[in-house]
C-alpha cells in the first residue's frame, strides 16, 4: 500500500514570496490533515478535511494561508505572502473516517529567508 | 495553552534496559491517546495507542500505561534497541474533536550500545 506522498521535500524562499505544497493521501482515506511543525515542537494542526469539506481550520492563519482538497483526494496548501516565522516542516496526514490513527507523509521543509 | 506536555526533551538509555517516556495532559475530555515515533527527515509513524477505558495496552516490546486520575501516560520500551533511537510524540484526541490530534513537544530518545 502506497503511503502519503508530499512534494516538494524542501523549499527555500524569500519573505513575501508565495509557496505551495502538494499532498496525495493514502487511497480510500476520507480525512486529510495539514500540520505545521516548528523546530523543537510537536506538530500543530492547521486544517482538517473530510472528503472535500473543511472540518476544522481554527488554527489556520487565513490572512496568508489557504488550502483546498480537489475532488476529495489530493490537497494543496499555499502560503502568500510568507513570513520568516513560517519556516517549519509542513506535514500532511490522512486517515479513514473512523480511525484516530493518522498516517503521515515525509513532510516539506520550508525555509523562509 | 499546552494541553499535552512532554517535559523531558531528551532521554538516554543503555541498550537492553527499559526506556520510559512520559506525557501529561490537562484536558479531561481527552479519551484516546497515541504515541508516534519520528526519525529524521521522515514523517511520524504510529506506534501504539490506548483508549481511556483502559489503563494498559501492550504490543510486543511497547507498553502504554494510562493514569486518568493523574492525567498521565507513559510509554515503556523493553528491551531498548539501537533502532529505537528517535523522537517520540505523545498525542491525544476526543470523540467530539472529530479525530483531531493534539501533540506534545516530543522526547528525543537515544539508545547507547
Amino acid at each position: 500500500e502506497a503511503g502519503v506522498a508530499q512534494s516538494p521535500r524542501y523549499k527555500i524562499i524569500e519573505k513575501r514570496q508565495s509557496v505551495a505544497f502538494w499532498c496525495n493521501p493514502i487511497s480510500g482515506h476520507a480525512t486529510l490533515y495539514w500540520y505545521q511543525q516548528i523546530l523543537g515542537q510537536g506538530p500543530k494542526l492547521l486544517i482538517q478535511f473530510q472528503n472535500n469539506g473543511v472540518v476544522d481550520d481554527s488554527q489556520l492563519p487565513k490572512d496568508r494561508f489557504s488550502a483546498e482538497r480537489l475532488k476529495g483526494v489530493d490537497s494543496t496548501l499555499k502560503i502568500q505572502p510568507a513570513k520568516l516565522e513560517d519556516s517549519a516542516v509542513y506535514l500532511c496526514a490522512s486517515s479513514t473516517d473512523t480511525s484516530y490513527e493518522q498516517y503521515f507523509g515525509p513532510g516539506t521543509r520550508l525555509t523562509v529567508t | 495553552d499546552q494541553q499535552v506536555k512532554q517535559n523531558s526533551p531528551s532521554l538516554s538509555v543503555q541498550e537492553g534496559r527499559i526506556s520510559i517516556l512520559n506525557c501529561d495532559y490537562t484536558n479531561s475530555m481527552f479519551d484516546y491517546f497515541l504515541w508516534y515515533k519520528k526519525y529524521p527527515a521522515e514523517g511520524p509513524t504510529f506506534l501504539i495507542s490506548i483508549s481511556s477505558i483502559k489503563d494498559k495496552n501492550e504490543d510486543g516490546r511497547f507498553t502504554v500505561f494510562l493514569n486518568k486520575s493523574a492525567k498521565h501516560l507513559s510509554l515503556h520500551i523493553v528491551p531498548s534497541q539501537p533502532g529505537d533511537s528517535a523522537v517520540y510524540f505523545c498525542a491525544a484526541s476526543t470523540i467530539q474533536g472529530a479525530q483531531k490530534l493534539v501533540f506534545g513537544q516530543g522526547t528525543r530518545l537515544t539508545i547507547n550500545p
